[in-house]
């Protein structure tokens, strides 16, 4: 959905750097989320945010962190990047008044060396 | 703890024929439950949702039904087409506030 994008879309580390993914949307929806995708896992929640002044952490926060700088931008970093990261990372959008349907960006894939 | 399965073979089947995809979840409640669909490299986009008190839910060439007592969903699409083939993922959502969890998926694949 091109109304939620997310850079870089690809992306090799090593070990140990620290490492930002963006996100960026411009369909005004309040809550967002990032999601890692692993073949034979799904899809898992790292961290939520219901406004700018609002994070949760999901099901696997540890290792990750996150900023939500604005209500159209959320940010995540991990601190120090080691190999099992290695996945597809997703950002999702979602409006309060319809929070069920959540629309997500095209995807970074990260590779941790 | 909770678990949501969906059947990890690919599903392969003829055009013009209706593919039947399941979903079956356990130590959950959902107040509703939605199918996504996923093309390779992209992001899952919305498809359909149901809700608990739902039993059934179409959308064009896609039907979705809702059983609570035996846990489970179907998603059907009727008179499937190669431009169908993807993997389809559930979620389950337990109220408005809350956050989905997602089930791994399965692939179609529909052949001329």
């Amino acid at each position: 959905d091109a109304d939620v994008t997310q850079t870089p879309r690809n992306r090799i580390t090593k070990t140990g750097k620290r490492i930002m993914l963006e996100c960026s949307q411009t369909k005004g929806h309040d809550r967002m989320y990032w999601y890692r995708q692993d073949p034979g896992l799904g899809l898992r929640l790292i961290y939520y945010s219901f406004d700018v002044k609002d994070i949760n952490k999901g099901e696997i926060s540890d290792g990750y962190s996150v900023s939500r700088q604005a209500q159209a931008k959320f940010s995540l970093s991990l601190e120090s990047a080691i190999p099992n990261q290695t996945a597809l990372y997703f950002c999702a959008t979602s409006d309060s008044l319809a929070a069920e349907t959540q629309y997500f960006g095209p995807g970074t894939r990260l590779l941790v060396l | 703890s909770q678990k949501i399965e969906q059947n990890s073979e690919a599903l392969n089947i003829q055009e013009g024929k209706t593919a039947t995809l399941t979903c079956n979840y356990t130590n959950y409640s959902p107040a509703y439950l939605q199918w996504y669909r996923q093309d390779p490299g992209r992001g899952p986009v919305f498809l359909l949702l149901i809700r608990e008190n739902e039993k059934e839910k179409r959308k064009e060439r896609l039907k979705v039904t809702f059983d609570t007592t035996l846990k489970q969903s179907l998603f059907h699409i009727t008179a499937s087409q190669p431009a169908d083939s993807a993997t389809y993922l559930c979620a389950l959502g337990a109220g408005t506030a809350s956050k989905l969890t997602f089930g791994t998926g399965t692939r179609l694949q529909v052949t001329l």
